[in-house]
């Protein structure tokens, strides 16, 4: 089966320093790969997403992630960090190309001190 | 505007009442799905369903039924509801099966 794990549960950074937040899957075949974010209060939105292709991915709001397919993981990355970046975001996998069964982490929340 | 609607977004009901849970999308997406949120677990499907009269069991089905009689529409129908049923839910539609999901503002459901 597959599974997502992300490594950290909460974060805390003072505004503009730089974030990073881990995930890895285990599923060996062809996956897809997404970063959403949840504001508090609000669904589920895409950040970015990867497919196939340059490994490095460009996202919106400044994020980026890169797929190192070695460590089976996709980090998500942003130089700046701005308080209204204060989240929870998601790792999701869909390796299953039939009924967009996504497979999520547990989350890292994102607490950006102003 | 391209949404994801889910009706109610906050529902307090008492143990063994059935519920029913509406979502409908304006996307003409054919995949929608269910989900639930727990805290330290992430979200977790439900249900899916690839297009009208085809669903299928996500990973945590147990006590949830669903029906998709038209393309918009894919109500989560809770027949006995019981208290471990206490969850924040999500409804979510995408166009392809690999596609990025869009999805809806939530329903948080208390079971007493």
């Amino acid at each position: 089966a597959q599974s997502v794990s992300q490594h950290n549960h909460h974060v805390i950074l003072s505004e503009a320093a730089s974030l990073e937040l881990g995930c890895n899957y285990s599923y060996g075949g062809t996956v897809n790969l997404f970063w959403y974010v949840q504001y508090p209060g609000q669904h589920l939105q895409l950040l970015l997403k990867y497919f196939s292709g340059d490994p490095l991915v460009k996202g919106i709001k400044g994020f980026e992630a890169e797929f190192i397919k070695s460590k089976f993981s996709f980090n998500l990355r942003k130089p700046s960090v701005q308080w209204s970046d204060t989240a929870e975001y998601f790792c999701a996998v869909n390796a299953d190309n039939y009924g967009q069964n996504f497979v999520f982490g547990p989350g890292t929340r994102l607490s950006v001190l102003p | 505007e391209a949404q994801v609607t889910q009706n109610p977004r906050y529902l307090i009901t008492v143990t063994g009442k059935k519920l029913t849970v509406t979502c409908s999308q304006n996307m003409n997406h054919e995949y929608m799905s269910w989900y639930r949120q727990d805290p330290g677990l992430g979200l977790r499907q439900i249900y899916y369903s690839m297009n009208v009269e085809v669903t299928d069991k996500g990973d945590v089905p147990e006590g949830y039924k669903v029906s998709r009689k038209e393309k918009r529409n894919f109500p989560l129908i809770l027949e006995s509801p019981s208290p471990n049923q206490t969850s924040l839910y999500f409804c979510a539609s995408g166009a392809h099966t690999v596609d990025e999901a869009f999805f809806g503002q939530g329903t948080r459901l208390t079971v007493v």
